[in-house]
């Protein structure tokens, strides 16, 4: 199975400002077809989770141009500019490339 | 709109067998697949199997394999997960979620319903 490693744990950051989440997978997620299968999640406090970014960098339906998602082959990141209240939650990041799906152990967003 | 409503929290006993209902509504429930995903107490999110809607196979991951079977009721637009033979180990909480073939995503997910085992 392909290894999804997050970093940080978690992180703290004042509102307004600006945060970055690495995820790193053990295989590269380019798919045979050429696209990258790799999303990013939102799990807001005793909420389900929801999606944010598909295929490395595309904003979900209704996500705000404050969330961004970059990256290639083994190594990704979710920046976060400006920072608002209801960002807290903790982050995961998903593959979709290989079977089995498999997700990163997730990043603890708290607000200062 | 898009939604998926899984039934309530179980109580069950070690060795009793649950099912949890998913049922979409808002869009035509056999063009997406349908994900399960495991949340135990405090931890990270862990797919279980996903069933395809459309032909009703069900597909597991090595850790779901033998106690757990996704089946579906399509005229209700109706995913379920059943385990059997509880374990403490199954204490969790259980999402659906469906899937987008194109993006090989979840792009949207069930409120989550919790099971407890305890004798």
């Amino acid at each position: 199975d392909v290894v999804m490693t997050q970093t940080p744990v978690s992180m703290s950051v004042s509102l307004g400002g600006q945060v970055s989440i690495s995820c790193r997978s053990s295989q590269s997620l380019v798919h045979n077809n050429g696209n990258t299968y790799l999303s990013w999640y939102i799990q807001k406090p005793s909420q389900s989770p929801q999606l944010l970014i598909y295929k490395v960098s595309n904003r979900f339906s209704g996500i705000s141009d404050r969330f961004s998602g970059s990256g290639s082959g083994t190594d990704f990141t979710l920046k976060i500019s400006r920072v608002e209240p209801d960002d807290l939650g903790v982050y995961y990041c998903g593959q979709g490339t290989q079977y089995p799906f498999t997700f990163g152990s997730g990043t603890k967003l708290e607000i200062k | 709109q898009i939604q998926l409503v899984q039934s309530g929290p179980e109580l069950k006993k070690p060795g009793e067998s649950v099912k949890i209902s998913c049922k979409a509504s808002g869009y035509t429930f056999t063009n997406y697949g349908m994900y399960w995903v495991k949340q135990a107490p405090g931890q990270g999110l862990q797919y279980m199997g996903w069933i395809n809607t459309e032909t009703g196979k069900p597909t597991y991951a090595d850790d779901f394999k033998g106690r757990f079977v996704f089946f579906l009721e399509t005229s209700a637009s109706t995913a379920y997960l059943q385990i059997n033979n509880l374990k403490n180990e199954d204490m969790a909480t259980y999402f659906c979620a469906r899937y987008v073939y194109y993006g090989r995503v979840m792009d949207a997910w069930g409120q989550g319903a919790s099971v407890t085992v305890s004798s």
